[in-house]
């Protein structure tokens, strides 16, 4: 049984331009919450989706997007890249409609900006 | 906003020993509590949660209590091995599909 899945694993951008990330949820898993982690620190919530609508936000500006698909995978968007968005960026999967809040996390995505 | 806080930021003890991390919160509606453990390269790992309908649970070596009213909660680990070497976050949110906030994190060091 897979867990969950993101893509790419590493990724390294300029400042100014933009990227997308992704991720498939554990299978049965029909929410997608985004979290982003700096270095030394706690995961930072930055927005969760079930049935394709973004249901919480968290204290990240409008650079921050994303989308859920009908399949439950999602995608994370961020654009006009700052040097201060260099993180690991972690896709965690739950299943609300079965009551099981723990998170499932993927093994993330380490985005640099130079 | 809603703010988790958690000590000590590391812990380093000995093979064998128990080690303790403590964790508070804010929102007084959470009622989930749940442990991750994170490994080099990893992303974090479900390990122990709590609703707070109980005060404490145990799975094996690994403990958490939980105090509702001090909006206190904490893991132990007994007879810790090296392989427990990991940061541990601990957590809170709300049944329903509520965001979940996480603490700083505690980097444990087991030496053998």
């Amino acid at each position: 049984d897979a867990g969950v899945t993101q893509s790419p694993t590493h990724l390294i951008k300029t400042r100014g331009q933009q990227v997308t990330l992704r991720c498939s949820p554990k299978s049965g898993h029909d929410t997608v919450s985004w979290y982003q982690q700096a270095l030394g620190q706690g995961p930072q919530f930055i927005f969760q989706y079930y049935e394709e609508e973004e249901r919480q936000r968290g204290n990240f500006p409008d650079r921050f997007s994303g989308h859920q698909f009908p399949n439950y995978s999602s995608e994370l968007n961020v654009n006009a890249l700052w040097l201060g968005d260099s993180a690991l960026y972690l896709c965690a999967s739950s299943s609300r409609s079965r009551e099981n809040y723990g998170y499932t996390f993927g093994s993330g995505t380490r985005l640099t900006v130079v | 906003g809603e703010n988790v806080e958690q000590h000590p930021s590391t812990l380093s003890v000995q093979e064998g020993d128990s080690a303790v991390i403590k964790c508070t919160y804010s929102d007084s509606a959470s009622n989930y509590f749940p442990w991750y453990k994170q490994e080099l390269g990893k992303g974090p790992q479900l390990i122990i949660d709590i609703r707070s309908n109980v005060g404490e649970k145990k799975d094996q070596r690994i403990a958490v209590t939980l105090n509702k009213t001090a909006k206190h909660f904490s893991l132990h680990i007994t007879e810790t091995q090296p392989e427990d070497s990991a940061v541990y976050f601990c957590a809170a949110s709300r049944t329903g599909g509520f965001k979940t906030i996480f603490g700083a994190g505690t980097r444990l060091f087991v030496k053998a």
